[in-house]
């Protein structure tokens, strides 16, 4: 099953793009990524999610380079609001193989 | 109601006490989750009902016993609880089509303290 590892917490402050990496080193060929955000006692809020490549919707970015190794989600111009933990997820066809990370804490600052 | 709902949002229990967890989804998925959120730990996998078949975590306790009637409404009955049970349950849900990728839904949670 493949483990994902992200940054425990970042800063940024309103307006400033923010990139979060996640190293996922042995995910298999039939594998993905999924981002997930989630605010305090709420459940988790789909991103975005992809395959290879370059994802991109009216929420955030998603780059994924050749060896699909690792993934990073880019949130452009943050805001307040986007204080949050954010989750990379490995997922495969099968519903046996979703392990979420312990997340990164996104503190955005005015 | 759209969504996943989840009731009760909070819920407090005795070691000694079986208490129940509702989640709906009404969003015409065909595969329901439960998951276990503990404070400062990732979401743990506990079951997982898609296409009329389950999938669980081997680690999860006998105490722990999910129902999921049809694939709108998934359950998760407790009994003789442990206090590092209590934690948020999130219940969600997802739309399984062979071969493809899916995004879950997930409901608001259920506050569960057990005292």
């Amino acid at each position: 099953l493949a483990k994902t590892t992200q940054p425990i917490s970042m800063d940024s402050y309103e307006g400033q793009e923010v990139n979060i990496t996640c190293s996922h080193n042995n995910i298999a060929t039939n594998d993905y990524i999924t981002w997930y955000q989630q605010f305090p006692s709420q459940g988790p809020r789909f991103i975005i999610q992809g395959y290879k490549t370059k994802v991109t919707n009216e929420v955030a970015s998603l780059f994924i380079p050749a060896d699909r190794k690792s993934s990073t989600l880019s949130l452009p111009r943050v805001s307040l609001s986007d204080t949050a933990v954010y989750y990379c997820l490995v997922q495969g066809l099968g519903t046996d193989k979703l392990i979420f990370g312990t997340g990164t804490r996104l503190q955005v600052f005015p | 109601e759209t969504g996943v709902t989840q009731t009760p949002r909070h819920l407090v229990m005795g070691m000694t006490n079986k208490k129940s967890l509702k989640c709906e989804q009404h969003l015409g998925h065909n595969a329901m989750y439960w998951y276990k959120q503990s404070a400062k730990k990732p979401l743990e996998l506990m079951f997982v009902y898609s296409l009329e078949e389950r999938v669980e975590n081997n680690s999860v306790p006998s105490r722990f016993s999910p129902e999921c009637p049809n694939s709108s409404h998934l359950f998760l009955h407790l009994h003789t609880l442990q206090p590092e049970d209590s934690a948020l349950y999130l219940c969600a849900s997802s739309q399984q089509l062979a071969g493809d990728m899916y995004e879950q839904y997930f409901g608001p949670g259920t506050r569960l303290t057990v005292t």
